[in-house]
């Protein structure tokens, strides 16, 4: 299947620890990416891999897998971390990719 | 640095074609799998289709296969991405992206993007 479904929208407050789930029938199998988006900017890569962290990204996000549902965690919320975020995985046969439908992380 | 350049917009009428560009710059362009991205106004990200330089094997989404077209020329270290009958609905954000070493989905670099108009 060539489906992620992502929570449409997530908000903590600052200092707070921020879940974003992914569902797909293709993890763990399937890497699962996470990208985040800020308002008129492109997406950042920031964990590759279910739990990789690119350099340059704060160590609060990290990511995990259980099952079929992949999370991204961000630790310590700041206000500079409100954003879509993406997961994005790949079929089962590594020939295409696609994204969840994206979760607005509010920072109150 | 790696940078991917892109033009910042287009604008075409319905039943035009479009070429879009994509230079690279900072890395070995042959050895990396580059791709595109879409972006309609106030939606998510999909993915179109990706293309491995060195030897121009390309490969589509579903979605948007006999719908696009993706090339590359190492010569001048550019991708592109093509229409040949452009539609009202392909206006959107485009954005050019790098695969990862060795890692075809991982898209470590992305372009500022092409914002791409199609009105009468």
């Amino acid at each position: 299947s060539s489906e992620l479904t992502q929570p449409p929208s997530v908000s903590v407050s600052p200092g707070q620890t921020a879940r974003i789930t992914c569902s797909g029938d293709g993890f763990p199998d399937q890497y699962a990416y996470w990208y985040q988006q800020k308002p008129g900017q492109a997406p950042v890569l920031v964990i590759y891999k279910h739990s990789e962290r690119p350099s340059g990204i704060p160590e609060r996000f990290s990511g995990s897998s259980s099952g079929t549902t992949v999370t991204l965690t961000i630790s310590g919320v700041q206000a500079e971390d409100e954003a879509d975020y993406y997961c994005q995985s790949s079929d089962h046969g590594g020939t295409y990719a696609f994204f969840g439908g994206g979760t607005k992380l509010t920072v109150l | 640095e790696v940078q991917l350049v892109q033009p910042g917009a287009e604008v075409r009428k319905p039943g035009e074609s479009l070429k879009i560009s994509c230079k690279a710059s900072g890395y070995t362009f042959i050895n990396y799998w580059i791709g595109w991205v879409r972006q309609m106004p106030g939606k998510g990200l999909e993915w179109m289709g990706i293309i491995y330089p060195a030897d121009s094997d390309a490969t589509y989404s579903p979605s948007f296969q006999g719908q696009v077209t993706i090339s590359a020329d190492k010569s001048i270290s550019t991708a592109y991405l093509q229409w040949s009958s452009l539609k009202a609905a392909d206006t959107a954000l485009y954005y050019c992206v790098r695969g990862g070493f060795g890692e075809l989905f991982r898209f470590d670099y992305w372009g500022q993007g092409t914002l791409v108009s199609v009105s009468s």
